[in-house]
C-alpha cells in the first residue's frame, strides 16, 4: 500500500475548527483513503473514509484533493474529546488490511 | 457501528505462561480477522490476518509458534501467546471485517499484556 505522511503532532483549541493534513504523493486510482482515530489505552475508532469526492459525516469531514495527493480531516469544533492519536490509512481496493502509520496527535485546549 | 470485543482487558502473567486472549465480533460475521500489537508511543503493527476455517498468514518477523491465531468461527479469533517473555509485554488489539462491508474495518478495545 501507498505511504502516507502526517505531521507527528498538532495542537487545537476546544470548539475551534481542527484541520489535519495527510500527504500520499504516491496513492494510485484504487486506494481509498481511510481515518482512523486512536484515544489513549483504546482500539481504533473509524472516522471516516473517501475516493475522490468531499465527505461528510457526524464526526468529521474528508477534503481530498483533485489530483488526490492529500487529504484534510477536518473537525468542526474541536472537544477535549477529540484528543487522540489520527491515522490517515490508504488502503487499495483489492487490499486486505489496514497498515498504520506514526499518525498525528492532537492536542486539545480547554 | 459495528462492535468488537476483546477478553481480557488485561491480564499479567508470570514469564514461561501462556496467555490467550479472545476476540469477537458481537453483530456482524467475520470471514477476516486482524491482530495488531502497539508499544508504547508507537503505532500498530499488523502481526497477522486471520480467515475463518484456514490458517492465518503472519507478517514478516513475527513467529508463528509463539502466537498461535485460531478463528473457529465466524465471530471468534483467538491469539495465544506461548511461554510469553517479559519483551512480549504490549497492547495487542484484534480487528474485523464485516464480510457484506468489505471498506470498513472495527477495532476491538485491546488487551493489554504485562509479563513479569
Amino acid at each position: 500500500d501507498a505511504k502516507t505522511t502526517q505531521p507527528n503532532s498538532m495542537e487545537s483549541n476546544e470548539e475551534e475548527p481542527v484541520h489535519l493534513p495527510c500527504n500520499h504523493s504516491t496513492i494510485s486510482g484504487t486506494d481509498y483513503i481511510h481515518w482512523y482515530r486512536q484515544l489513549p489505552s483504546q482500539g481504533p475508532e473509524y472516522v471516516i473514509h473517501g475516493l475522490t469526492s468531499n465527505v461528510n459525516n457526524r464526526m468529521a469531514s474528508l477534503a481530498i484533493a483533485e489530483d488526490r495527493k492529500s487529504s484534510t480531516l477536518i473537525l468542526h469544533r474541536a472537544t477535549l474529546r477529540d484528543a487522540a492519536v489520527y491515522y490517515c490509512i490508504l488502503r487499495s481496493n483489492a487490499g486486505n488490511m489496514l497498515t498504520f502509520g506514526g499518525g498525528t496527535r492532537l492536542m486539545v485546549k480547554p | 457501528g459495528a462492535v468488537v470485543s476483546q477478553h481480557p482487558s488485561r491480564v499479567i502473567c508470570k514469564s514461561g505462561t501462556s496467555v490467550k486472549i479472545e476476540c469477537r465480533s458481537l453483530d456482524f460475521q467475520a470471514t477476516t480477522m486482524f491482530w495488531y500489537r502497539q508499544f508504547p508511543k508507537q503505532s500498530l503493527m499488523l502481526m497477522a490476518t486471520s480467515n475463518e476455517g484456514s490458517k492465518a498468514t503472519y507478517e514478516q518477523g513475527v513467529e508463528k509458534d509463539k502466537f498461535l491465531i485460531n478463528h473457529a468461527s465466524l465471530t471468534l479469533s483467538t491469539l495465544t501467546v506461548t511461554s510469553a517473555h517479559p519483551e512480549d509485554s504490549s497492547f495487542y488489539i484484534c480487528s474485523a471485517r464485516d464480510s457484506r462491508a468489505i471498506n470498513e474495518q472495527f477495532f476491538g478495545p485491546g488487551t493489554r499484556l504485562t509479563v513479569l
